[in-house]
Protein backbone atom coordinates (compact mmCIF):
# COMPACT_ATOMS: atom_id res chain seq x y z
CA UNK A 1 0.00 0.00 0.00
CA UNK A 2 1.08 3.54 -0.68
CA UNK A 3 1.65 5.48 2.22
CA UNK A 4 1.70 9.32 2.18
CA UNK A 5 2.97 11.17 5.47
CA UNK A 6 2.73 14.38 6.41
CA UNK A 7 4.90 15.52 9.59
CA UNK A 8 1.74 17.27 11.56
CA UNK A 9 -1.95 16.57 11.52
CA UNK A 10 -2.39 20.11 13.71
CA UNK A 11 0.07 23.16 13.32
CA UNK A 12 -0.70 26.58 14.43
CA UNK A 13 1.89 29.35 13.70
CA UNK A 14 2.17 33.05 14.28
CA UNK A 15 1.50 36.12 11.50
CA UNK A 16 4.97 36.41 10.02
CA UNK A 17 6.60 32.74 11.04
CA UNK A 18 8.35 30.68 8.11
CA UNK A 19 6.54 27.91 8.19
CA UNK A 20 7.37 24.40 6.78
CA UNK A 21 5.27 21.28 5.60
CA UNK A 22 6.55 18.03 5.28
CA UNK A 23 5.59 15.21 3.30
CA UNK A 24 6.51 11.80 2.48
CA UNK A 25 5.99 9.29 0.21
CA UNK A 26 7.00 5.76 0.65
CA UNK A 27 6.39 4.35 -3.64
CA UNK A 28 8.64 6.17 -5.19
CA UNK A 29 6.18 8.15 -7.17
CA UNK A 30 7.26 10.86 -9.82
CA UNK A 31 5.11 13.01 -8.87
CA UNK A 32 4.31 14.79 -5.45
CA UNK A 33 1.83 17.50 -5.55
CA UNK A 34 0.72 20.54 -2.92
CA UNK A 35 -3.15 20.97 -1.93
CA UNK A 36 -4.95 23.74 0.22
CA UNK A 37 -8.93 22.80 0.78
CA UNK A 38 -11.25 25.62 2.07
CA UNK A 39 -15.14 25.40 2.62
CA UNK A 40 -17.04 26.28 -0.21
CA UNK A 41 -13.80 26.38 -2.81
CA UNK A 42 -12.84 22.79 -2.78
CA UNK A 43 -9.24 21.81 -3.29
CA UNK A 44 -6.95 24.16 -5.15
CA UNK A 45 -3.52 23.05 -6.02
CA UNK A 46 -0.78 24.95 -5.28
CA UNK A 47 2.28 23.37 -6.67
CA UNK A 48 3.33 19.88 -7.56
CA UNK A 49 6.66 18.38 -8.87
CA UNK A 50 7.24 15.83 -11.72
CA UNK A 51 10.47 14.88 -10.69
CA UNK A 52 13.29 15.76 -8.11
CA UNK A 53 14.12 19.62 -8.03
CA UNK A 54 11.83 20.50 -10.62
CA UNK A 55 8.48 21.79 -9.79
CA UNK A 56 5.60 24.04 -11.52
CA UNK A 57 3.29 26.63 -10.21
CA UNK A 58 -0.21 25.32 -9.21
CA UNK A 59 -3.14 27.39 -9.70
CA UNK A 60 -2.61 29.59 -6.33
CA UNK A 61 1.60 29.28 -5.80
CA UNK A 62 1.60 33.18 -4.68
CA UNK A 63 2.71 33.37 -0.87
CA UNK A 64 3.97 29.60 -1.01
CA UNK A 65 7.61 28.25 -2.26
CA UNK A 66 8.47 24.09 -2.39
CA UNK A 67 11.33 22.23 -2.78
CA UNK A 68 12.19 18.65 -3.84
CA UNK A 69 15.68 17.71 -2.68
CA UNK A 70 14.58 13.88 -2.31
CA UNK A 71 12.40 11.92 -4.60
CA UNK A 72 10.39 10.04 -1.54
CA UNK A 73 10.43 13.90 0.12
CA UNK A 74 8.12 16.93 -1.11
CA UNK A 75 8.34 20.52 1.13
CA UNK A 76 5.48 23.49 1.48
CA UNK A 77 7.11 26.83 2.52
CA UNK A 78 5.52 29.70 3.42
CA UNK A 79 7.68 31.89 3.86
CA UNK A 80 5.92 34.54 6.03
CA UNK A 81 2.95 33.14 7.15
CA UNK A 82 -0.48 35.14 6.40
CA UNK A 83 -4.12 34.74 8.24
CA UNK A 84 -5.33 33.88 5.03
CA UNK A 85 -3.29 30.67 4.49
CA UNK A 86 -4.97 29.60 7.51
CA UNK A 87 -6.27 26.33 5.77
CA UNK A 88 -6.22 22.72 5.73
CA UNK A 89 -2.81 21.30 3.53
CA UNK A 90 -3.18 17.90 1.61
CA UNK A 91 0.05 16.14 -0.25
CA UNK A 92 -0.46 13.67 -3.08
CA UNK A 93 1.95 11.75 -5.04
CA UNK A 94 1.08 9.66 -8.05
CA UNK A 95 3.20 7.31 -10.00
CA UNK A 96 3.07 9.20 -13.36
CA UNK A 97 0.84 12.91 -14.18
CA UNK A 98 -2.03 12.42 -16.14
CA UNK A 99 -4.27 9.62 -15.65
CA UNK A 100 -3.04 8.29 -12.30
CA UNK A 101 -4.90 7.82 -9.29
CA UNK A 102 -3.41 10.16 -6.52
CA UNK A 103 -2.74 9.19 -3.31
CA UNK A 104 -3.21 11.27 -0.47
CA UNK A 105 -1.99 12.31 3.04
CA UNK A 106 -3.75 12.77 6.15
CA UNK A 107 -3.42 16.90 5.70
CA UNK A 108 -2.08 19.22 8.21
CA UNK A 109 -4.60 21.64 9.57
CA UNK A 110 -2.57 24.96 9.96
CA UNK A 111 -3.92 28.01 11.99
CA UNK A 112 -2.49 31.20 11.47
CA UNK A 113 -2.95 33.76 14.10
CA UNK B 1 -19.21 28.18 -14.35
CA UNK B 2 -16.61 25.28 -12.95
CA UNK B 3 -15.21 23.00 -15.10
CA UNK B 4 -16.74 20.05 -13.06
CA UNK B 5 -20.30 20.44 -11.28
CA UNK B 6 -21.48 17.85 -8.49
CA UNK B 7 -24.75 17.39 -7.60
CA UNK B 8 -26.52 17.51 -5.10
CA UNK B 9 -23.59 19.61 -2.57
CA UNK B 10 -25.44 17.91 0.11
CA UNK B 11 -27.24 14.54 0.38
CA UNK B 12 -29.10 12.58 3.66
CA UNK B 13 -30.24 9.55 3.44
CA UNK B 14 -31.62 6.58 6.15
CA UNK B 15 -29.50 3.54 6.24
CA UNK B 16 -30.43 1.41 3.34
CA UNK B 17 -30.98 3.77 1.09
CA UNK B 18 -29.62 3.73 -2.46
CA UNK B 19 -27.54 6.88 -3.16
CA UNK B 20 -26.76 8.71 -6.26
CA UNK B 21 -23.55 11.28 -6.46
CA UNK B 22 -23.55 13.21 -10.00
CA UNK B 23 -20.72 15.01 -11.48
CA UNK B 24 -20.79 16.27 -15.15
CA UNK B 25 -17.73 18.11 -16.52
CA UNK B 26 -16.96 20.22 -19.32
CA UNK B 27 -13.93 19.83 -20.70
CA UNK B 28 -12.80 16.45 -22.91
CA UNK B 29 -10.50 14.26 -20.47
CA UNK B 30 -8.35 11.79 -20.00
CA UNK B 31 -9.83 10.05 -16.73
CA UNK B 32 -12.57 10.78 -14.03
CA UNK B 33 -11.60 10.09 -10.41
CA UNK B 34 -14.46 9.66 -7.45
CA UNK B 35 -13.10 10.70 -4.15
CA UNK B 36 -14.32 9.90 -0.31
CA UNK B 37 -13.28 12.05 2.67
CA UNK B 38 -14.03 11.61 5.97
CA UNK B 39 -13.95 14.10 8.44
CA UNK B 40 -10.55 14.55 9.87
CA UNK B 41 -9.27 15.30 6.19
CA UNK B 42 -7.40 12.06 4.61
CA UNK B 43 -8.66 11.81 1.14
CA UNK B 44 -8.93 7.93 -0.75
CA UNK B 45 -9.25 7.54 -4.00
CA UNK B 46 -12.51 5.07 -4.80
CA UNK B 47 -12.21 5.02 -8.81
CA UNK B 48 -10.83 6.39 -11.93
CA UNK B 49 -12.54 5.62 -14.77
CA UNK B 50 -12.16 6.60 -18.36
CA UNK B 51 -15.38 4.27 -20.12
CA UNK B 52 -17.90 2.61 -18.97
CA UNK B 53 -18.12 1.07 -15.58
CA UNK B 54 -16.63 0.04 -12.07
CA UNK B 55 -17.38 -1.57 -9.02
CA UNK B 56 -16.04 -2.26 -5.82
CA UNK B 57 -18.20 -3.37 -3.26
CA UNK B 58 -21.28 -1.72 -2.51
CA UNK B 59 -19.82 1.14 -4.97
CA UNK B 60 -20.50 1.95 -8.29
CA UNK B 61 -19.41 4.47 -10.56
CA UNK B 62 -20.32 5.06 -14.39
CA UNK B 63 -18.75 7.23 -16.74
CA UNK B 64 -20.77 8.69 -20.38
CA UNK B 65 -18.28 10.27 -22.17
CA UNK B 66 -20.17 11.53 -24.87
CA UNK B 67 -22.60 13.26 -22.54
CA UNK B 68 -19.53 14.42 -20.21
CA UNK B 69 -20.83 12.50 -16.61
CA UNK B 70 -20.36 10.71 -13.95
CA UNK B 71 -22.32 8.77 -11.19
CA UNK B 72 -21.36 7.39 -8.03
CA UNK B 73 -23.83 4.98 -6.31
CA UNK B 74 -23.78 3.54 -2.87
CA UNK B 75 -26.07 0.46 -2.72
CA UNK B 76 -27.28 -0.09 1.02
CA UNK B 77 -25.94 2.46 2.21
CA UNK B 78 -24.39 2.65 5.76
CA UNK B 79 -23.46 5.07 8.42
CA UNK B 80 -20.16 4.93 7.50
CA UNK B 81 -20.57 5.62 4.27
CA UNK B 82 -20.75 9.65 5.14
CA UNK B 83 -18.47 11.45 4.21
CA UNK B 84 -17.80 14.26 1.11
CA UNK B 85 -17.77 12.69 -2.04
CA UNK B 86 -15.48 14.45 -4.22
CA UNK B 87 -15.36 14.29 -8.46
CA UNK B 88 -12.22 15.16 -10.26
CA UNK B 89 -11.28 15.36 -13.88
CA UNK B 90 -7.77 14.97 -15.84
CA UNK B 91 -8.50 16.74 -19.07
CA UNK B 92 -6.76 15.69 -21.85
CA UNK B 93 -2.82 16.73 -22.30
CA UNK B 94 -3.40 18.15 -18.54
CA UNK B 95 -1.04 17.56 -16.05
CA UNK B 96 -3.13 18.48 -12.67
CA UNK B 97 -6.79 17.27 -11.76
CA UNK B 98 -9.53 19.54 -11.75
CA UNK B 99 -11.69 18.79 -8.74
CA UNK B 100 -15.59 19.70 -8.20
CA UNK B 101 -16.86 21.11 -5.00
CA UNK B 102 -17.79 17.40 -3.25
CA UNK B 103 -20.73 16.11 -2.19
CA UNK B 104 -21.39 15.83 1.63
CA UNK B 105 -23.39 12.90 2.57
CA UNK B 106 -24.92 11.89 5.66
CA UNK B 107 -26.22 8.57 6.26
CA UNK B 108 -28.84 8.45 9.18
CA UNK B 109 -29.37 5.21 11.52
Amino acid sequence: DVKVTQSSRYLVKRTGEKVFLECVQDMDHENMFWYRQDPGLGLRLIYFSYDVKMKEKGDIPEGYSVSREKKERFSLILESASTNQTSMYLCASSLRLAGYEQYFGPGTRLTVT
Amino acid sequence: KNEVEQSPQNLTAQEGEFITINCSYSVGISALHWLQQHPGGGIVSLFMLSSGKKKHGRLIATINIQEKHSSLHITASHPRDSAVYICAVTGQGAQKLVFGQGTRLTINP
